[in-house]
């Protein structure tokens, strides 16, 4: 079956650099999430779309921005990095909220800023 | 805000022994509750669930009862193994079906460890 795919699955970048991170969610799953893990941390919320629009917002930097596309894979743009920016960024997708139907993650994207 | 806390500190036991770990809840509305397991340099997985009070959410050999009097989901086993070893994340969803679209909030994580 198919899974959310994201990519890359590592990335390295120097500070004040940008990163780009893209998501590609289950065929007919409307809603994307994208959460940010450091390291020996809990996954926290940043910002999620339904339907192609932003939908609800966490603790995203405002050097961060995100949005998601007509064929509903979304990107995460990270500008200015810093090295606190280094971290384990999930995608999920679901169908309509997820809490019926579940949640599926991606692998994640390994971000190291150095 | 919504949030979950999970109990403390990893937990180390030996393979067959039985596992718990508590996870308690704080939430404004009538969340899902879940457990998640996350194994070394992997992803998110997810392990049960349960959306509504008294459902028992099982896989695997693990249960959790979601106790909304308790607002409680602890995560038990009856007999672990060497493989169960890994993170284990409680979590719950905000989904409400119009006003917020189902954003995860997740405990700390417990670390588990079992030994043969």
């Amino acid at each position: 079956a198919a899974g959310v795919i994201q990519s890359p699955r590592h990335l390295i970048k120097e500070k004040r650099e940008t990163a780009t991170l893209k998501c590609y969610p289950i065929p007919r799953h409307d809603t994307v999430y994208w959460y940010q893990q450091g390291p020996g941390q809990d996954p926290q919320f940043l910002i999620s779309f339904y339907e192609k629009m932003q939908s609800d917002k966490g603790s995203i930097p405002d050097r961060f921005s995100a949005q998601q596309f007509s064929d509903y894979h979304s990107e995460l743009n990270m500008s200015s990095l810093e090295l606190g920016d280094s971290a384990l960024y999930f995608c999920a997708s679901s169908f309509y909220g997820g809490s019926n139907y579940g949640y599926t993650f991606g692998s994640g994207t390994r971000l190291t800023v150095v | 805000g919504d949030s979950v806390t999970q109990m403390e500190g990893p937990v180390t036991l030996s393979e067959e022994a039985f596992l718990t770990i508590n996870c308690t809840y704080t939430a404004t509305g009538y969340p899902s509750l879940f457990w998640y397991v996350q194994y070394p340099g992997e992803g998110l997985q997810l392990l049960l669930k349960a959306t509504k009070a008294d459902d028992k959410g099982s896989n695997k050999g693990f249960e959790a009862t979601y106790r909304k009097e308790t607002t409680s989901f602890h995560l038990e086993k009856g007999s672990v193994q060497v493989s169960d070893s890994a993170v284990y994340f409680c979590a719950l969803s905000d989904f409400s079906g119009g006003t917020s679209y189902g954003k995860l909030t997740f405990g700390q994580g417990t670390i588990l460890t079992v030994h043969p």
